[in-house]
């Protein structure tokens, strides 16, 4: 069974980049057919796609995030990561990895979520 | 802005069945798109309930059901138990979005 597990500062300055890596265990990230996916929830509220890549890198983002996200993957790693720029405290948010089956647009994965918090 | 509208809380009492609605519009359930539904368990992450329509994952209880209409899909919980106290999300592609589009959830409270 495939797990999921998010790292990264749990507390990053406004303007700051918030960088997150996800590592993929029980399965290799490259083997094919799965999307890999960054999800987040602010608090107390709904969840927000942010973007999925495929293993050979190609990338798809959220219209509304897209001039400051950058999702890449590490195959050798059996990692994918996340950066977004400029962060605000709208930024604060937990922040989900999970995989997604290429026969499907569902997450059936999911790490078990990082709380980010953006401030000074 | 393309939403997918669920309604905010439900409730009912042990054993009862309950339903849960997620309406979209013709850019995601409409144009026929796959809906698939997560439980989240206080202070968990998601965990997938449901996928395309009305498939149980391996280990959900045959309790669990989805289904989908139109521009409209529903999850019911039937013999309603106490671990079931949790927030339920629908989600569907969207192609205004080009990717995943989540509701905006529901409370489920066991009486």
């Amino acid at each position: 069974q495939v797990q999921l597990q998010e790292s990264g500062p749990g507390l990053v300055k406004p303007s700051q980049t918030l960088s997150l890596t996800c590592t993929v265990s029980g399965g290799s990230i490259s083997s094919g057919g799965n999307y890999w996916s960054w999800i987040r929830q602010h608090p107390g509220k709904g969840l927000e796609w942010i973007g999925y890549i495929y293993y050979s890198g190609s990338t798809y983002y959220n219209p509304s995030l897209k001039s400051r996200v950058t999702i890449s993957v590490d195959t050798s790693k059996n990692q994918f990561s996340l950066k977004l720029s400029s962060v605000t405290a709208a930024d604060t948010a937990v922040y989900y990895c999970a995989s997604v089956p290429g026969s499907g647009s569902y997450s059936d994965y999911w790490g078990q979520g990082t709380l980010v918090t953006v401030s000074s | 802005q393309s939403v997918l509208t669920q309604p905010p809380s439900v409730s009912g009492a042990p054993g009862q069945r309950v339903t849960i609605s997620c309406t979209g519009s013709s850019s995601n359930i409409g144009a026929g798109y796959d809906v698939h539904w997560y439980q989240q368990l206080p202070g968990t992450a998601p965990k997938l309930l449901i996928y395309g329509n009305n498939n149980r994952p391996s280990g959900v209880p045959d309790r669990f059901s989805g289904s989908k209409s139109g521009t409209s899909a529903s999850l019911a919980i039937s013999g309603l138990q106490a671990e079931d106290e949790a927030d339920y999300y629908c989600q569907s592609y969207d192609s205004s979005l080009s990717g995943p589009l989540f509701g905006g959830g529901t409370k489920l409270t066991v009486l």
